[in-house]
């Protein structure tokens, strides 16, 4: 079956760059998400990619896909306390009733 | 636009107990989908519902179950509760299967079994 894989914890200082990484095993993979969890509250979308992208900016995001080696990362500049939070990747293939398969989340802790 | 809401917000059993939970989509969304996040565990997948119809489950045991009513709204049903039931439960919804499905996520329901 699918498998998503991201390390479990990133620290940061504030202002620094962080990059959270992420590979799957799905070669069916269509759409590649990143999304943010706060602490007590739900996921929110942060940004997503098309498989046939190999990057996405997005104000501060940036997202790099290397679709060869099925390895998805996040790129955050300036790195601000607010943006400490778990981040979790997520893919899904399209077609049919295909489910998104969430990695293991990445906590990111920003050192002020 | 109002979120996706869940009740109760919490929820404590005792083991051998029925747990109900309720996810309300947003307004036009037909699709909702249930996880569950356990202590230091990602989210696992458990059900999607998609015009009243489950669509797809993930690898759980039959005591959980739900449904999806006319209005898209749904419960998620957990029978004869064990300890390791105990997790953050999130329900997301979206407007169905097609595009990128982008499922925006409520706040989520703590269940706590003793």
């Amino acid at each position: 079956g699918e498998d998503v894989e991201q390390s479990l914890f990133l620290s940061v200082r504030e202002g620094d760059s962080s990059v959270i990484n992420c590979t799957y095993t799905d070669s069916s993979s269509t759409y590649l998400y990143w999304y943010k969890q706060e602490p007590g509250a739900g996921l929110q979308l942060l940004t997503y990619i098309f498989s046939n992208m190999d990057m996405k900016q997005d104000q501060r995001l940036t997202v790099l896909l290397n679709k060869k080696d099925k390895h998805l990362s996040l790129r955050i500049a300036d790195t601000q306390t607010g943006d400490s939070a778990i981040y979790f990747c997520a893919e899904t293939a399209s077609g049919g009733y295909q489910k998104v398969t969430f990695g293991t989340g990445t906590k990111l802790q920003v050192i002020p | 636009e109002a979120g996706v809401t869940q009740s109760p917000t919490h929820l404590i059993k005792t083991r051998g107990q029925q747990a109900t939970l309720r996810c309300s989509p947003i307004s036009g969304h037909t699709s909702v989908y249930w996880y569950q996040q356990a202590l230091g565990l990602g989210l696992q997948f458990l059900l999607w519902y998609d015009e009243g119809e489950e669509r797809n489950r993930g690898n759980f045991p039959p005591r959980f179950s739900g449904r999806q009513f006319p209005n898209y709204s749904s419960e998620l049903n957990v029978n004869a509760l064990e300890l390791e039931d105990s997790a953050l439960y999130l329900c997301a919804s979206s407007r169905g299967r097609e595009g990128r499905n982008e499922q925006f996520f409520g706040p989520g329901t703590r269940l706590t079994v003793l």
